[in-house]
């Protein structure tokens, strides 16, 4: 069976320090690997992703994620942050099943707050 | 170009009642997938519907049950609402059954009360 924990429910940074989310993966297989953030009352929006090409994974707003197997670990990270950034995060992991996708298995989520 | 609308944006219902939630996917998508987010929790996954047929289901009670019709919309119907339903159910689409290119959509927040 496929997880994910996310390490911190609540993460806090200064403005323009650098932010790092961790996400540690359990899956048999090799996985898909995704982060989502989610603004208050707003849907999920896709940051990056990682479907098994270059493990250095770069996605919007100057977020980066580096897929590491031996460590099982897909840590999401940006080296300076806006308070624009504030936000829940959300890292999720899939496999491929026969032609398709299997469903996303999302980790609890990390709060990032950002302080002036 | 519309992204994924859901409607409606909130609901109150009582314990027992039954409730109709629904999705238009994004234009040029034919997948809908249903999720289902708890407060202070991560999203899961309730099904998934292509071809106008269940393709895939999670961990959800029978209580839970969709349909998607001829022009790819979903709806996610809920039958004897529990209090533990209450949350954010929230609507993904993509293209061909396939899950790294899903567009969400805002989400019903749904309250049992």
């Amino acid at each position: 069976a496929q997880s994910v924990t996310q390490l911190g429910s609540h993460v806090s940074v200064s403005e323009g320090a650098l932010v790092l989310l961790r996400c540690n993966y359990s899956s048999s297989v090799p996985p898909y690997l995704f982060w989502y953030v989610q603004y208050p009352n707003q849907g999920l929006q896709l940051l990056l992703k990682y479907t098994s090409a270059a493990t250095l994974v770069k996605g919007i707003n100057g977020f980066e994620a580096e897929f590491k197997k031996s460590e099982t670990s897909f840590h999401l990270t940006k080296p300076s942050a806006h308070m624009s950034d504030a936000a829940e995060y959300f890292c999720a992991v899939s496999t491929p099943r026969g032609g398709s996708q299997g469903n996303l298995i999302f980790g609890k989520g990390t709060k990032l707050s950002v302080k002036p | 170009d519309a992204g994924v609308t859901q409607s409606p944006t909130h609901l109150i219902k009582t314990r027992g009642q039954q409730v109709t939630l629904r999705c238009s996917p994004k234009s040029g998508h034919d997948t809908v997938s249903w999720y289902q987010q708890a407060l202070g929790q991560g999203p899961q996954f309730i099904f998934q519907y292509y071809e106008e047929e269940e393709r895939q289901r999670g961990n959800f009670p029978d209580r839970f049950s969709g349909h998607q019709f001829p022009n790819y919309s979903s709806e996610l119907n809920v039958n004897a609402l529990w209090l533990g339903d209450s949350a954010l159910y929230l609507c993904a689409s993509s293209w061909r059954a396939q899950n790294y290119g899903y567009t969400f959509g805002s989400g019903t927040r749904l309250t049992v009360v």
